[in-house]
């Protein structure tokens, strides 16, 4: 247990809402990972933030946005959400960028 | 781009034996290459982390290995148990790179 929960856990909303997923860490990780996990498409970076106020984009980026006030939370936002969103959401923590990676236990999103 | 591949998908062996998986990556300059295990409907659990400097790394009865040259690494189970079912995922991280390239995992099932 890497002290990391995710909040919800479960979210049925509906296209076009806006939805905020949050990750939150207890033990003061510099990194925080947004992932989102598909069938036929695995794991793929969202956003990752390497302190606070400091974000950068991953891969899959487009239609979310990320935030960072504190150490301990990361945010993630749909601004509107679409079906092509419904996926398994993760939230990661390392130490540094090249260190070993941590996971969160997952938001299912499922937008109808 | 960096590739990882996890060939095969899945496998299902009875308990008690000894079984390899296979994690192969197209780009040899690699920072580090992780391990994780997936059981359904939950998060990764890391298992181990190989930097690119070792060749490999043990915990209990796993044991990873790591040959950046051939672009390939191997998990080693021994002595599998009905417990260790789960999907197995590796990941690379490569240098200059702020994220982890998955695998699509393979499905391990073991019976007892």
């Amino acid at each position: 247990d890497a002290g990391i929960t995710q909040s919800p856990r479960h979210k049925v909303t509906e296209t076009g809402t806006p939805v905020t997923l949050r990750c939150h860490q207890t033990e003061n990780h510099r990194y925080m990972y947004w992932y989102r996990q598909d069938p036929g498409h695995g794991l793929r970076l969202i956003h990752y933030s390497y302190g606070v106020k400091d974000t950068d984009k991953g891969e899959v980026s487009d239609g979310y946005s990320v935030s960072r006030s504190k150490t301990e939370d990361f945010l993630l936002t749909l601004e509107s959400a679409t079906s092509s969103q419904t996926s398994v959401y993760f939230c990661a923590i390392s130490w540094r960028d090249s260190y070993e990676q941590y996971f969160g236990p997952g938001t299912r999103l499922t937008v109808t | 781009k960096q590739e990882v591949t996890q060939i095969p998908a899945a496998l299902s062996v009875p308990e008690g034996e000894n079984l390899v998986l296979n994690c192969s990556f197209t780009d040899s300059a690699i920072y580090n290459l992780q391990w994780f295990r997936q059981d359904p409907g939950k998060g990764l659990t890391s298992l181990l982390l190989i930097q690119s400097s070792q060749r490999e790394q043990t915990s209990g009865r796993l044991n990873a290995s790591l040959d950046k040259s051939s672009g390939r690494s191997t998990l080693y189970i021994a002595a599998s148990q009905p417990g260790d079912s789960a999907t197995y995922l590796c990941a690379v991280l490569s240098q200059g790179a702020q994220k982890l390239v998955f695998g699509q995992g393979t499905r391990l099932t073991i019976n007892p």
